[in-house]
């Protein structure tokens, strides 16, 4: 089945303590991206990568790391969590970079950052 | 700053009838706009694309239309479905790899 999958699905942390969300997609997706939603803001793009080791910043990308060493894997590091990264993040993919083509997302990770 | 802003939060329609969802946005440089549905628990699935060479874009019950000199864009949604009811998420990308979200609109249709 082609799909997005992220991992952990839930995740409750302190303050400073380094952790990783990976995102791995099983379709050859040259492009992936991540995003945060909050209340009242909507979905904003942190990271995206056009290709393997090819990345990008979004929107809101401060306190967030990612890399892109293979195709299908595009995993989300926060190296020193805070309160304020507390959201619901979703990671997607699509074909091809340029926007024409439909983002696949995740089933989205919920991190709470105490 | 948000570029792309959905000033409903939500909105009611009863069955059978037209859901229309609202959205604008500020930069003039976006080429390509995007609605999403979201159900709770899920991702977002993408529902409809338009260019910005068009200003109308059909797809079974769902029409994006866009008017880009009001830089605004709505999704019509007929006859509305109990099973619609979600949150709707406009977006917005020029050159296509970084993305703008509005906040959502929660649509509910009663049956």
């Amino acid at each position: 089945e082609a799909q997005v999958t992220q991992n952990p699905r839930y995740l409750i942390t302190v303050t400073g303590k380094k952790l990783t969300v990976t995102c791995s997609q099983n379709m050859n997706h040259e492009y992936m991206s991540w995003y945060r939603q909050d209340p009242g803001l909507g979905l904003r793009q942190i990271y995206y990568s056009m290709n393997v080791e090819v990345t990008d910043k979004g929107d809101v990308p401060e306190g967030y790391k990612v890399s892109r060493k293979e195709k299908r894997n595009f995993p989300l590091i926060l190296e020193s969590p805070s309160p304020n990264q507390t959201s619901l993040y979703f990671c997607a993919s699509s074909p091809r970079s340029g926007g024409t083509d439909t983002q696949y997302f995740g089933p989205g990770t919920r991190l709470t950052v105490l | 700053d948000q570029q792309v802003k959905q000033n409903s939060p939500s909105l009611s329609v009863q069955e059978g009838r037209i859901s229309i969802l609202n959205c604008d946005y500020t930069n003039s440089m976006f080429d390509y706009f995007l609605w999403y549905k979201k159900y709770p628990a899920e991702g977002p699935t993408f529902l409809i694309s338009i260019s910005s060479i068009k200003d109308k874009n059909e797809d079974g019950r769902f029409t994006v239309f866009l008017n880009k000199s009001a830089k605004h864009l709505s999704l019509h949604i007929v006859p509305s479905q109990p099973g619609d009811s979600a949150v709707y998420f406009c977006a917005a990308a020029n050159t296509g790899n970084q993305f703008y979200f509005g906040t959502g609109t929660s649509l509910t249709v009663i049956p």
